[in-house]
């Protein structure tokens, strides 16, 4: 039971360049979740999606776009990086207020 | 965006010793509390979810309890022990997914 499976695990982007992160998963959850941690900032919600066909801001989405592409999977695009977005990113699903289930990260550094 | 507060910031106890922690949280439009617990170089992971006024949920040596009329949830460590070294995080939602708190970053000294 893989539960939420994130892709990459590292990556770094030069200024400009982009990127799609890549999130699945396998319990059937209809919610699924973007957020960012950065130092001192806690985890961060970019994006989320709460059934199959609807995505919707969180409190930082400016740089980002989703797809929900079905039930199992969402994903989060950089289209042009910045510095700024060097972060570690987690995707997480759920049942409607149930736990998260996080995935095990992403750490991108843009230089 | 409500914003959910966590005290304190960080935390250095004794083995055997117990804590607790504070998160308050806007007492208006509230639907549930979530407390995780967040190992370095790993993803957090949940404790527990309370939705009623005066829940208490027990998981082992930890514990918490919700109030939702003054927006304040506890959670306790009893006889805290170095694998319980992490950082607790709750997170709140009303009418808005999960909002996070900063966290309490836990360290037990051996």
């Amino acid at each position: 039971n893989a539960g939420v499976t994130q892709t990459p695990k590292f990556q770094v982007l030069k200024t400009g360049q982009s990127m799609t992160l890549q999130c699945a998963q396998d319990m059937n959850h209809n919610s699924m979740y973007w957020y960012r941690q950065d130092p001192g900032m806690g985890l961060r919600l970019i994006y989320y999606s709460a059934s199959e066909g609807t995505t919707d801001k969180g409190e930082v989405p400016n740089g980002y776009n989703v797809s929900r592409l079905n039930k199992r999977e969402f994903s989060l695009r950089l289209e042009s990086a910045a510095p700024s977005q060097t972060s570690v990113y987690f995707c997480a699903s759920s049942f409607f207020n149930s736990p998260l289930h996080f995935g095990n990260g992403t750490r991108l550094t843009v230089t | 965006i409500l914003n959910v507060e966590q005290s304190p910031q960080s935390l250095h106890v004794q083995e055997g010793d117990s804590t607790n922690f504070t998160c308050s949280f806007p007492s208006s439009n509230f639907y549930a509390l979530h407390w995780y617990r967040w190992e370095t170089a790993k993803s957090p992971e949940a404790l527990f979810v309370m939705t009623l006024n005066g829940d208490e949920k027990k998981k082992g040596r930890i514990s918490a309890t919700l109030n939702t009329k003054e927006g304040y949830s506890y959670l306790y460590i009893k006889g805290s022990q170095p694998e319980d070294s992490a950082t607790y995080l709750c997170a709140h939602s009303g009418n808005t997914p999960l909002v996070f708190g900063k966290g309490t970053r836990l360290s037990v000294i051996a």
